[in-house]
């Protein structure tokens, strides 16, 4: 079975342009999450897709952030337009969730990531 | 509110050696606690986690970490370390009574010397 996937796997643009990130889940997972590692920082939650609908998207750091996730199955992630602050690693995570005794049991896998890089 | 925290940026040990990575964590409820490793160039890979029952959870590659509920610690271990254990660790938790984002440690540097 194929893992997450992410494209590309690295991007180097200048500020003031527009980058688009690509997250292919695991199939058959209805959750998708974006996270982000900024400047060997911790690993920071941006969204949460359930399908097709934000589920959570308290982490966005502002409007210049985009996230889709049309039909429910890929989802995409646009800079626009990029800061120098943006630059760090992208990533995608996807998972199913079951519900039991013990609460919401679920492990997100995560995809290689995107290296982007702001000039 | 949840919170993670790993205290040593890097840690060095000879291969052979027990390895230890420390964790500790905070959250409202009870935890759920992971534990992802990325190689170099490498996207995070999940090792294993704790959900509820005994304390002590093995992984993949060998490793094990223990849960420690009165010092909220799940610190991740190796009984011998291999130079291809080298890479970055990172602890993660959320809430047991909720699903959803996971609130990532600043993650360990692990290298391992022949």
């Amino acid at each position: 079975e194929a893992g997450v996937t992410q494209f590309p796997s690295h991007s180097v643009i200048e500020k003031g342009q527009t980058v688009t990130l690509r997250c292919d889940p695991i199939s058959g997972h209805d959750n998708l999450y974006w996270y982000r590692r900024v400047m060997g920082k911790e690993i920071k939650f941006l969204l949460h897709f359930v399908k097709e609908s934000k589920q959570d998207e308290s982490g966005m750091p502002n409007n210049r952030f985009l996230a889709e996730r049309t039909g429910g199955t890929y989802s995409t992630l646009k800079v626009q337009p990029a800061e120098l602050e943006d630059s760090g690693v992208y990533f995608c995570a996807s998972s199913q969730v079951s519900f039991g005794g013990t609460g919401a049991r679920e492990t997100q896998y995560f995809g290689p990531g995107t290296r982007l890089l702001v000039l | 509110a949840q919170s993670v925290a790993q205290p040593e940026d890097q840690v060095n040990v000879a291969e052979g050696n027990p390895l230890t990575v420390k964790c500790t964590y905070s959250v409202s409820g009870n935890p759920y606690l992971f534990w992802y490793v990325q190689y170099p160039n490498r996207g995070l890979q999940f090792l294993l986690k704790y959900i509820t029952g005994d304390n002590l959870v093995k992984g993949s590659y060998g490793f094990e970490a223990e849960f420690n509920k009165s010092q909220t610690s799940f610190h991740l271990k190796k009984p011998s370390a291999l130079v291809s254990d080298s890479a970055l660790y990172f602890c993660a938790v959320r809430d047991i009574d909720s699903w959803g984002k996971l609130q990532f440690g600043a993650g360990t540097q692990v290298v391992v010397t022949p």
